[in-house]
């Protein structure tokens, strides 16, 4: 079965320091990755998808993330978070040619000024 | 983009009784959508695949007959929590999929709280 591992849990970070969140999928075949973050009250918001083409995907709000297939990987990056970032982000995969998306656990990220 | 909306935001039921939830794509046609649920501090756990026109095909564990889903449009969704229990009590979100924009979105999600 499908399943989708985000290692880091909680990230405290300062602003102006660089992100890495871990995500990685078990699933033999073409996948579509997703990042969705969800900021404290809100809905679940799409920061950025993988479907083909260049593994380096470039998101909303300085967001990007690496596909890296060899490793079954799609970790999420951004260079210097600010305080508006703080939220909990989620990693999500789906089989090609289905929508049902099958998410991690999600990483809660606290930035502080 | 698309948007897809969820009603109501937040409900209060007895235990014994019945709760409709209804998700909503308000510009675009969806003939799948999906309906997860969110624990407090947890991920979202795909309940069911809700098909228009057809029967729900629910995820391994899921009880079809608590949770009555009926996709009655191409823009309707609802979930019904039958004889609701405080166990049910959790944050409901559902999906639906833009062929036209590629991409999946979500409602704004239910609080159900059942007392």
């Amino acid at each position: 079965a499908q399943s989708v591992s985000q290692h880091n849990h909680h990230v405290i970070l300062s602003e102006a320091a660089s992100l890495e969140l871990g995500c990685n999928y078990s699933y033999g075949g073409t996948v579509n990755l997703f990042w969705y973050v969800q900021y404290p009250g809100q809905h679940l918001q799409l920061l950025l998808k993988y479907f083909s083409g260049d593994p380096l995907v470039k998101g909303i709000k300085g967001f990007e993330a690496e596909f890296i297939k060899s490793k079954f990987s799609f970790n999420l990056r951004k260079p210097s978070v600010q305080w508006s970032d703080t939220a909990e982000y989620f990693c999500a995969v789906n089989a090609y040619n289905t929508d049902k998306l099958i998410f991690g656990t999600g990483t809660r990220l606290q930035v502080f000024p | 983009g698309a948007v897809v909306s969820q009603h109501p935001s937040r409900v209060i039921c007895k235990s014994g009784t019945s709760v409709k939830i209804e998700c909503r794509s308000l510009d675009f046609q969806a003939t799948t959508m999906f309906w997860y649920r969110q624990f407090p501090k947890q991920s979202l756990m795909l309940m069911a695949t809700s098909n228009e026109g057809s029967k729900a095909t629910y995820e391994q564990g899921v009880e079809k007959d608590k949770f009555l889903i009926n996709h009655a449009s191409l823009t309707l969704s609802t979930l019904t929590v039958t004889s609701a229990h405080p166990e049910d009590s959790s944050f409901y979100i559902c999906s639906a999929s833009s062929r036209a924009e590629n991409t999946i979105y979500f409602g704004e999600g239910s609080w159900l709280t059942v007392v």
